[in-house]
């Protein structure tokens, strides 16, 4: 089968650092997806991984490693706005996209 | 306007009644996505069109049927569906399946079923 896992919640306190695992099960792969979902809103895209690696764009990173089936999101510099659900998703080899459960991060003051 | 946007933000239907759901991109995008995303479960993709050419079913039920009539607009057509299916449908576009095609979300339809 198919299966992405990632945690289902989370708390960070404001300024801080907090890094968002997910690790993921599927029928080849093609790249993995980042997207942040604020509730009641669209998910929105925030990174792409293709290549083992880690990718930094701003306060945002992501980190990939095939071999392990894992990836995560690294968030810096926390502000309240960041509170949201992280979701990860994957292309497998047929280029479809599967997505986790996501998972919601909390932001303290 | 620019972007993805979904009409009608929120619905609520009977059992019986036939409705549907348009999702229109202005993106010159190749790819469309019906997404279903229900509380506590992962985003489910439904159909996928690209180039107007449904590529993707993902063994949905035949109350919910896809309309593609060109690269800019996708809809939802939905009849007795049942209490389940209420839930936020989510529409996307991409510039292409697959590789680093980013997905454009819409703002989504909250669907409500009594």
């Amino acid at each position: 089968g198919q299966n992405i896992d990632q945690p289902t919640e989370m708390t960070a306190t404001e300024g801080a650092i907090v890094q968002i695992n997910c690790t993921y099960q599927t029928s080849g792969f093609n790249g993995l997806f980042w997207y942040q979902q604020h509730a009641g809103e669209a998910p929105t895209f925030l990174s792409y991984n293709v290549l083992d690696g880690l990718e930094e764009k701003g306060r945002f990173s992501s980190f990939l490693s095939r071999s392990k089936g894992y990836s995560y999101l690294l968030l810096k510099e926390l502000q309240m706005k960041d509170s949201a659900s992280y979701l990860c998703a994957v292309l497998n080899r047929d280029d479809k996209i599967i997505f986790g459960k996501g998972t919601r991060l909390h932001i303290l003051p | 306007e620019t972007g993805v946007t979904q009409t009608p933000r929120h619905l609520v239907m009977g059992m019986t009644n036939k409705k549907s759901l348009k999702c229109e991109q202005h993106l010159g995008h190749n790819a469309m996505y019906w997404y279903k995303q229900s509380a506590k479960k992962p985003l489910e993709l439904m159909f996928v069109y690209s180039l107007e050419e449904r590529v993707e079913n993902n063994s949905v039920p035949s109350r919910f049927s896809p309309e593609c009539p060109n690269s800019s607009h996708l809809f939802l057509h939905l009849h007795t569906l049942q209490p389940e299916d209420s839930a936020l449908y989510l529409c996307a576009s991409s510039g292409g399946l697959g590789g680093s095609g980013e997905q454009y979300f819409g703002p989504g339809t909250r669907l409500t079923v009594t």
